[in-house]
C-alpha cells in the first residue's frame, strides 16, 4: 500500500557537499512537493513541481534546487548543504483538484 | 492565505483518557485533512474530511464547514496515541496548523 517513498530515513553529510533526496510516488499524481520541519517552524514549503519539468518556488527555496524528470520522480537537491540545513525534509502528493496528501516517511538530514 | 489555528498547543493525558483537539480555520475550504506525526516523524493519514463525520476505531473527527472548525476527538488514549496532529487545508498547497502536541502517560 505503498504511496510515497523517499529515499533515505537518514543522511548525515558534510558542509560543502551535494545532496540529493529522493521522493517516488506511485499514485500517478502530477503534483509533488518538499517541505521541511524544524522545532518551532512547523512545516514549510519548500519547492513544488505540478508537472514534469515543472517547478514553482515555496517560501524558502534558498540554497534548494529541485528536479522532475518523470512524473513519479521528485528530487530535492542541496547544492552545497550547511549546517543550517540540518532538518526533517517531507515529501507529500496530493491528488488531482483539492484532494488529500499523501505523505513520505521523511528523511532527517544532518550536516556536520 | 488561508490561516489554520490549532488548540490546544500541548497536551498531557492518563492513559484511558478521552481528549478533543481543535482546528480553526479562516476562510471556506471544501478539504480538511489530520495527520498524525509518530516519533519517528512519519507522517500518517488519519483522516480526510471536508464535512461530516468519520470514524476509525478509537479516532474520530468532524468537521463543520460552514462554521470554519474541525475536532479531533480521541478516546481511551494509548501511549502510543503521543506524537503531533496537525491539521491541514489539504490541497494544491497543503496548508498546516502548528500542531498539538500530546503526550499520554503510562
Amino acid at each position: 500500500d505503498v504511496k510515497v517513498t523517499q529515499s533515505s530515513r537518514y543522511l548525515v553529510k558534510r558542509t560543502g557537499e551535494k545532496v540529493f533526496l529522493e521522493c517516488v510516488q506511485d499514485m500517478d499524481h502530477e503534483n509533488m512537493f518538499w517541505y521541511r520541519q524544524d522545532p518551532g517552524l512547523g512545516l514549510r514549503l519548500i519547492y513544488f513541481s505540478y508537472d514534469v519539468k515543472m517547478k514553482e518556488k515555496g517560501d524558502i527555496p534558498e540554497g534548494y534546487s529541485v528536479s522532475r524528470e518523470k512524473k513519479e520522480r521528485f528530487s530535492l537537491i542541496l547544492e552545497s548543504a550547511s549546517t543550517n540545513q540540518t532538518s526533517m525534509y517531507l515529501c507529500a502528493s496530493p491528488g488531482p483538484g483539492e484532494t488529500e496528501a499523501f505523505f513520505g516517511q521523511g528523511t532527517r538530514l544532518t550536516v556536520v | 492565505g488561508i490561516q489554520v489555528e490549532q488548540s490546544p498547543p500541548d497536551l498531557i493525558l492518563q492513559e484511558g483518557a478521552n481528549s478533543t483537539l481543535r482546528c480553526n480555520f479562516s476562510d471556506s475550504v471544501n478539504n480538511l485533512q489530520w495527520f498524525h506525526q509518530n516519533p519517528w516523524g512519519q507522517l500518517i493519514n488519519l483522516f480526510y474530511i471536508p464535512s461530516g463525520t468519520k470514524q476509525n476505531g478509537r479516532l474520530s473527527a468532524t468537521t463543520v464547514a460552514t462554521e470554519r472548525y474541525s475536532l479531533l476527538y480521541i478516546s481511551s488514549s494509548q501511549t502510543t496515541d503521543s506524537g503531533v496532529y496537525f491539521c491541514a487545508v489539504a490541497g494544491f498547497k497543503t496548508i498546516f496548523g502548528a500542531g498539538t502536541r500530546l503526550f499520554v502517560k503510562a
